[in-house]
């Protein structure tokens, strides 16, 4: 199974500061069809994921231009321009390249 | 409104069958994937299995191959999933997630093996 490390797993941030993430893959996410499924996902405190980023750098309907996802092959990187409120909760990046989908183990953003 | 509600969570001992169904709405249901995924405070997040629009390719993590079934009715736009032998390491809150131009997942429903 491809494994998705991601650091750091604990993240404390200033408000307005920015804050970035790393996912790192055991193998290169680039499908046979040539596209690279690695999406970002947020869980806030109490609910369920919602989808940021999907395809590394394409961002979801309604979410902030704040966020960002680039990254290829194995390194990936979500990026958080300036830190708000409403951001604390666990990040998560996924992978659908290859079976099983797999996700990393989280990254929990706190404010300082 | 894109909703998911799952439902059939509960308890049940070691061995035990759960049927969990996820009623979906506010989209175009029989166009879309559908995965369920589960969380546990210890693993995160796991995806469990999905299924092709049209129910005909379903794909399985190993740990659950030959116990869950994965099923769809489209004309009632509900996502089902058969859990027999479970174990205690099934227990986790299980979420349906429907993926294509966007990602919207349920509230989840908890199953506890014990």
């Amino acid at each position: 199974d491809v494994v998705l490390t991601q650091s750091p797993l604990s993240l404390p941030v200033t408000l307005g500061q920015p804050a970035s993430v790393s996912c790192r893959s055991s193998q290169s996410l680039v499908h046979s069809d040539g596209s690279t499924y690695l999406h970002w996902f947020q869980q806030r405190p109490g609910q369920s994921p919602r989808r940021l980023i999907y395809k590394v750098s394409n961002r979801d309907s309604g979410v902030p231009d704040r966020f960002s996802g680039s990254g290829s092959g194995t390194d990936f990187t979500l990026k958080i321009s300036r830190v708000e409120a409403e951001d604390i909760g666990v990040y998560y990046c996924m992978q659908h390249s290859h079976w099983p989908h797999t996700f990393g183990q989280g990254t929990k953003l706190e404010i300082k | 409104e894109v909703q998911l509600v799952e439902s059939g969570g509960g308890l049940v001992q070691p061995g035990g069958s759960l049927r969990l169904s996820c009623a979906a709405s506010g989209f175009t249901f029989s166009s879309y994937w559908m995965h369920w995924v589960r969380q546990t405070p210890g693993k995160g997040l796991e995806w469990v299995a999905n299924i092709k629009p049209d129910g005909t390719q379903k794909t399985y993590v190993d740990s659950v191959k030959g116990r869950f079934t994965i099923s769809r009715d489209n004309a009632e736009n509900s996502l089902y999933l058969q859990m027999n032998s479970l174990r205690a390491e099934d227990t986790a809150v299980y979420y349906c997630l429907a993926w294509g131009s966007s990602a919207n997942w349920g509230q989840g429903t908890l199953v506890t093996v014990s």
